[in-house]
């Protein structure tokens, strides 16, 4: 089976720098994704890696390290917008995505 | 369409009862995926659309849920005899062949389903 780690909550204010976690056990592994999801919505698509290292879009950012089993997302200049929850996502198989349990980020001025 | 459609937005059945919801995919996406998330929880995988090929059903949780998918276009997941712990949000997504991961899913805003 496959399984996802990630924190609960994570709380920062306006202006700071966050990091997301997300460690994996999957039987095989063809790349980590972040989702992210505000209250009600729908999941929108924030990033994917493939390889190791870093990628950057603008104030998101995301990491992995395959022989970690870990990557994280990292949220720069944090805006009130931002609160909303956080999901990564393993692809271990043909195409289906199994998701974490979501990191609730609660921005405050 | 522009995005991924839904319906209903909302759907209060009783218990024991059959319900249908839709997906209208982005136009062109040969990949559909159809996903549940309960209250707080991340999203649980229920079955997989790719063309003509048959469909990965390995998520879904009873033989009461079945879903289908039409002309390549459109789908219906159906909820046989609903059972209070069905009560969820169902979301689908869409996504183009082997670019599902570097352009990711494009979700819609799903169907809440309470049964009571």
């Amino acid at each position: 089976g496959q399984s996802l780690e990630q924190p609960s909550e994570v709380t920062a204010v306006e202006g700071a720098i966050v990091q997301i976690n997300c460690t994996y056990q999957t039987s095989g592994f063809y790349g980590l994704s972040w989702y992210q999801q505000h209250d009600g919505g729908a999941p929108t698509f924030l990033s994917y890696n493939a390889l190791d290292g870093l990628e950057e879009t603008g104030r998101f950012s995301s990491f992995l390290s395959r022989s970690d089993s870990y990557g994280y997302l990292l949220l720069q200049e944090l805006q009130m917008k931002d609160s909303a929850s956080y999901f990564c996502a393993v692809r271990d198989g043909y195409s289906t995505l199994t998701f974490g349990k979501g990191t609730m980020l609660l921005v405050s001025p | 369409g522009a995005g991924v459609s839904q319906s209903p937005s909302n759907k209060v059945t009783e218990k024991g009862k059959d319900v249908e919801l839709r997906c209208d995919p982005i136009s062109g996406h040969t990949a559909l995926y159809w996903y549940r998330q309960s209250l707080g929880q991340g999203l649980e995988f229920l079955i997989y659309f790719q063309g003509n090929s048959a469909p990965d059903k390995s998520g879904l949780p009873s033989d009461r849920f079945s879903a289908e998918r039409t002309g390549g276009s459109v789908s219906t997941l159906t909820i046989q005899r609903t059972q209070q712990e069905d009560s969820a949000v169902y979301l689908c997504a869409s996504s183009l062949v082997g670019q599902g991961e570097s352009y990711g899913y494009t979700f819609g805003s799903g169907t809440r389903l309470t049964v009571v």
